[in-house]
Formats: structure tokens, sequence, C-alpha cells
């Protein structure tokens, strides 16, 4: 499809185990973000991607979490040592260009739970 | 930085407008833009306003105030369809880094 994807779109796992998010951007986007929304709270920026730099990783809540982006395509989050307070959707967005004024295109998340 | 806030909850009639909206703390303003989230979905862009004004697009306007630090989203003719999550959106510490605010989830009542 032309959308944004992410995968799994679910992903139940044991505390204190390795989970690997992927984003795959609509084909062109140069810029992908990834956040985190708990059950109806708002959207937590955690990374965003110009190509293939992130220039900015403040938002990463620690050091278990981490991202890449290669080929100015597909990106992985993973978080490692899972604990109880990761469960939440992770969303992923693209756009043409990182910035104020480009439309961010949103895959469906991948809820994580874990147990 | 910048922290934006919202009303956390708005009920409305079905065929009446709504008004939604957002003040932000501002040290670098890039401009504000609008996300629909129904329950369970993705954010879909509505808006951007990078200047002062009213931009309008069918059934949903979004206006900004840079001077009151203030924007709102206007959704007239609402239909059930409207009841969803609004967020307000603007470059936090950066042109790129867009951050969001807590959402208003609007529900549309007969």
């Amino acid at each position: 499809g032309a959308g944004v994807s992410q995968s799994p779109s679910n992903k139940v796992t044991e505390k204190g185990k390795d989970v690997e998010l992927r984003c795959d951007p609509i084909s062109g986007h140069t810029a992908l973000y990834w956040y985190r929304q708990s059950l109806g709270q708002g959207l937590e920026f955690l990374i965003y991607f110009q190509g293939n730099s992130a220039p900015d990783k403040s938002g990463l809540p620690s050091d278990r979490f981490s991202a890449e982006r290669t080929g100015g395509s597909v990106s992985t989050l993973t978080i490692q040592r899972t604990q109880q307070e990761d469960s939440a959707v992770y969303l992923c967005a693209s756009s043409l260009q990182a910035g104020a004024d480009q439309p961010q295109h949103f895959g469906d998340g991948t809820r994580l739970s874990i147990l | 930085g910048q922290s934006l806030e919202q009303p956390s909850e708005v009920t409305a009639v079905e065929g009446a407008i709504v008004q939604i909206n957002c003040t932000y703390q501002t040290s670098g303003f890039y401009g504000l833009s609008w996300y629909q989230q129904h329950d369970g979905g993705a954010p879909t862009f509505l808006s951007y306003n990078a200047l002062d004004g009213l931009e309008e697009t069918g059934r949903f306007s979004s206006f900004l105030s840079r001077s009151d630090s203030y924007g709102y989203l206007l959704l007239q003719e609402l239909q059930m369809k409207d009841s969803a999550s609004y967020f307000c959106a603007t470059p936090r510490g950066g042109y790129q880094k867009v951050t969001f605010g807590t959402g208003t989830k609007l529900q549309v009542i007969p």
C-alpha cells in the first residue's frame, strides 16, 4: 500500500524481554517520527529522523530505548529489558521533510503489552 | 520549550458548531497543526496555520493568533462521525521536532 506500515500490529511479551518494532514510511518521505501513546493519553514524542540521521534523541524515555533508520527508509525502534510501564501504542509517522508545515502521515501503530 | 494545553473533553450536539481551543507557551514558534484521531485509529492531519487568521477546509476551520499564543479548531455542521480526539501540535526545541498537545475528546450526541 501507499501508507505508513508498522509491524507487528500487536506484541505481547514478558517483562525483561527485548522487542523490536518496525516502521515502513511512505516512499520518498525523508522524515520519520516515533511517538508513544498510552491509553486515553496524548502523543509522547520519542525521536525523529531526517534521512538516516536522528538529530535529537532526548525524547527517548531511557537508555533501554534505541532507534535506527537505514537507507532513508525503514526504521526500527528497539526496547531492551522491557518493563510494564513500556506498555503503550507506539506510533510511527512520516512526512516529506521534517518541519512544522509538513503533514505527518501515521501508521496504525504497534500495541505493546508487557506482562 | 513548548507546552500545549487543550480541554480534555467537549460534548456537542449533532448539527451544531464546536470550538476546540489550544494555548501554547512559546520560546520560538513555527505554527500550529491539528490532527484527528478516532478511537483505535491513527491520527490524521487536518490543518496547519503559520500565520494569524482563519484557514477553512470544508466543515473544519482552524484559527491562529500569535499575539495571544492561542489557536482553535472550529467544526461546523457536526456529524456523529466527528466524535474523536483532536490534537494541536507544534515544534518544540527546533523546527523539526513536532510535539502534540494532550488532546480533546469530542463527543457528538444526537
